[in-house]
């Protein structure tokens, strides 16, 4: 079982659509959460974390649960730009674990 | 702003070749990191460093070596490149302690072909 498993995609969406993304992680000791945001041929680049409380940032909400092992990300009123791969990160004790990313298309 | 900088984007070598991959970060970071990136694998941590001189294999340093002698700079070598190595490499810094979570900036990658 990979340690962050996320759904590859691709998600293909139209503008102003909600999408959501899930991810899963096996070690329930993991400390701390991120999601981040990668463009074709670019690298990757922090989104936001995600906080136990779950937290917002403009369109998109982050939200962690714990007893299930899961993190969410939810994307409102999609826009073109928006259009990446998300990649979810979960920090264990000593390792950054990054799952293997889900592509989203954002189309007009 | 935070500046990773790697020393080629694209990168073609042949096997059995010895190949560097250099990395400079410009921010003071303690931490440095070095991934391959491969579809459908996600990153995988090949070696980090905490400190100069420093280095903790990751989940797949077989093949690779690692050096840290200055604080900015972490290099990446391959004794002898092999098909398999062929991948994307991503370099990465970050401040605090390793482990701490603390945000990773990444490079812009070095896309490496072994013929």
């Amino acid at each position: 079982r990979k340690e962050v498993e996320q759904d590859p995609g691709p998600f293909n969406v139209p503008e102003g659509a909600t999408v959501a993304f899930n991810c899963t992680y096996s070690n329930s000791a993991s400390q701390s959460f991120f999601w981040y945001r990668q463009d074709c041929r670019k690298e990757p680049k922090l989104l936001m974390s995600v906080y136990s409380s779950g937290n917002e940032d403009g369109r998109f909400t982050a939200q962690l649960n714990r007893a299930s092992q899961y993190i969410s990300l939810l994307i409102r009123d999609s826009k073109l730009s928006d259009s990446a791969t998300y990649l979810c990160v979960v920090n264990d004790l000593n390792d950054m674990r990054f799952g293997a990313g889900t592509r989203l298309t954002v189309k007009p | 702003d935070v500046k990773v900088t790697q020393s080629s984007r694209y990168l073609v070598k042949r096997t059995g070749e010895k190949v560097f991959l250099e990395c400079v970060q410009d921010m003071d970071h303690e931490n440095m990191f070095w991934y391959r990136q491969d579809p459908g694998l996600g990153l995988r941590l090949i070696y980090f460093s905490y400190d100069v001189k420093m280095k903790e294999k990751g989940d797949i340093p077989e093949g690779y070596s690692v050096s840290r002698e200055k604080k900015e700079r972490f290099s990446l070598i391959l004794e002898s490149a092999s098909t398999n190595q062929t991948s994307m490499y991503l370099c990465a810094s970050s401040r605090g302690l390793a482990g701490g979570g603390d945000e990773q900036f990444f490079g812009p990658g070095t896309r490496l072909t072994v013929l």
